[in-house]
């Protein structure tokens, strides 16, 4: 256990409804990051989090993909309309001090979209 | 930016045979190089690490060694068993940057 909760562990839903992933890390880390995984393009940084603030959301595929942390024990990533090609293993991991750190990484959500 | 290229994408090895996996990378500013372990359905998780200013790191039978020269790094695994059997990613991360660039993943099966 990495201390990483995220929920759901698995969503199926219509192209075009709004799908809301949630991760809730333990206390003590400072960094938040929200990955992406699929075949063929592996395991993607879509937007990490310094302290709760966004520090690079380069990865982010589209506007239709938002993400926030309104305190230190929750995050969510949010698809809004979400179309087949977002389904993917979506990861959240955490570390405990600013500069090059472990990542831990929690279960994912698997997320697909029909 | 950062691209990392991973080698090979599957390996096939006998059981108690070494099993090597290699990376490259493009920034030489990187200096943090850790190695994840996936096995089906799980998260990655982290099993060795090494910093830019190591040439070589051993935890039992894992190693991983760098050559900042070359840009290039390498996971090492002696007397492999069945349980090694997973994916295996390396990633770099930039020097001033906390995120990890990875590769494509390394799928190793060890064979009984």
């Amino acid at each position: 256990d990495a201390g990483v909760i995220q929920s759901p562990r698995h969503e199926v839903t219509e192209m075009g409804q709004e799908v809301t992933l949630r991760c809730k890390p333990i206390s003590g880390h400072n960094s938040l990051f929200w990955y992406r995984q699929t075949m063929m393009r592996g395991l993607e940084l879509l937007i990490y989090f310094n302290n709760n603030v966004p520090i690079d959301d380069s990865g982010m595929p589209e506007d239709r993909f938002s993400a926030k942390m309104p305190n230190a024990s929750f995050s969510t990533l949010k698809i809004q309309p979400s179309e087949p090609r977002d389904s993917a293993v979506y990861f959240c991991a955490i570390s405990f001090s600013l500069g090059n750190q472990p990542q831990h990484f929690g279960d994912g959500t698997r997320l697909s979209i029909l | 930016g950062e691209n990392v290229e991973q080698h090979p994408s599957t390996l096939s090895v006998q059981e108690g045979d070494s099993a090597v996996i290699k990376c490259t990378y493009s920034d030489s500013a990187s200096n943090y190089f850790p190695w994840y372990k996936q096995e089906l359905g799980k998260r990655p998780q982290l099993i060795i690490d090494i910093r830019s200013n190591v040439g070589e790191k051993k935890d039992q039978r894992i190693a991983v060694t760098l050559n900042k020269t070359a840009k290039h790094f390498s996971l090492h695994i002696t007397e492999t068993q069945p349980e090694d059997s997973a994916v295996y990613f390396c990633a770099a991360s930039p020097q001033g940057a906390q995120k990890l660039v990875f590769g494509q993943g390394t799928r190793l099966t060890i064979n009984p």
